[in-house]
């Protein structure tokens, strides 16, 4: 059981380059969230999902997109990406509305 | 809307000390709270949760944490700092206007020093 886990670890893009991180969980959990994380600021939500093939803006969802085609992936599209998109990611799956989320270890993207 | 302040970006400590990290809660009905530790280059883990069974909450690793409606506070304490205690601590709220989603505070990094 390996939780969540996220690829890449670290990736360096230049301004206007796209990518995707993935985000995979084996526990069967409805709900999945992408996060950023930037000092000072704690955790902000970019968009989440409440099941497979739904998505959801969060607090944060401007130069992002997602997509949930199975229930067990989340993916998060950087299509030209922005210095101010320098951060750490992090995906986090939970049961359902409400209950304790669990996180991956993170994707640490800088864009120059 | 429900929202949480921590005071104190960072918080020292010695080894064998007592651990006070503060959480202030705004929140016009009462809320879910939660604690959540990141210990270097990890993700979040849940340390505790509130959910208005009890006013003291007890986690893991020794850290508890008291539900206190006439402070609107959820401070979290450790009777003793251990080396291994060194992290960065969230506390978040339970946001539920529409989907309920956890709001973050700005965390705090605890130090502990021999």
């Amino acid at each position: 059981n390996a939780g969540v886990t996220q690829t890449p670890k670290f990736r360096v893009l230049k301004t206007g380059q796209s990518m995707t991180l993935l985000c995979a969980q084996d526990m069967n959990h409805e709900y999945m969230y992408w996060y950023r994380q930037d000092p000072g600021m704690g955790l902000r939500l970019i968009h989440y999902s409440v099941g497979e093939g739904t998505t959801a803006k969060g607090e944060v969802p401007d130069g992002y997109n997602v997509s949930r085609l199975k229930k067990q992936n989340f993916l998060l599209g950087l299509e030209s990406a922005a210095p101010s998109q320098t951060s750490v990611y992090f995906c986090a799956s939970s049961p359902g509305q409400g209950g304790t989320q669990y996180f991956g270890p993170g994707t640490r993207l800088t864009v120059l | 809307a429900q929202s949480v302040t921590q005071l104190g970006s960072h918080v020292s400590v010695s080894e064998g000390a007592l651990v006070l990290l503060r959480c202030n809660y705004s929140s016009s009905v009462p809320p879910y709270l939660f604690w959540y530790v990141q210990y270097p280059n990890q993700g979040l883990q849940l340390l505790l949760k509130y959910t208005s069974a009890a006013t003291l909450v007890k986690g893991i690793n020794g850290f508890e944490a008291e539900f206190k409606k006439s402070e609107t506070s959820f401070h979290l304490t450790k009777p003793s700092a251990h080396m291994s205690d060194a992290a960065e601590y969230f506390c978040a709220v339970l946001r539920n206007t529409g989907f309920q989603k956890l709001v973050f505070g700005t965390g705090t990094r605890l130090l502990v020093s021999p």
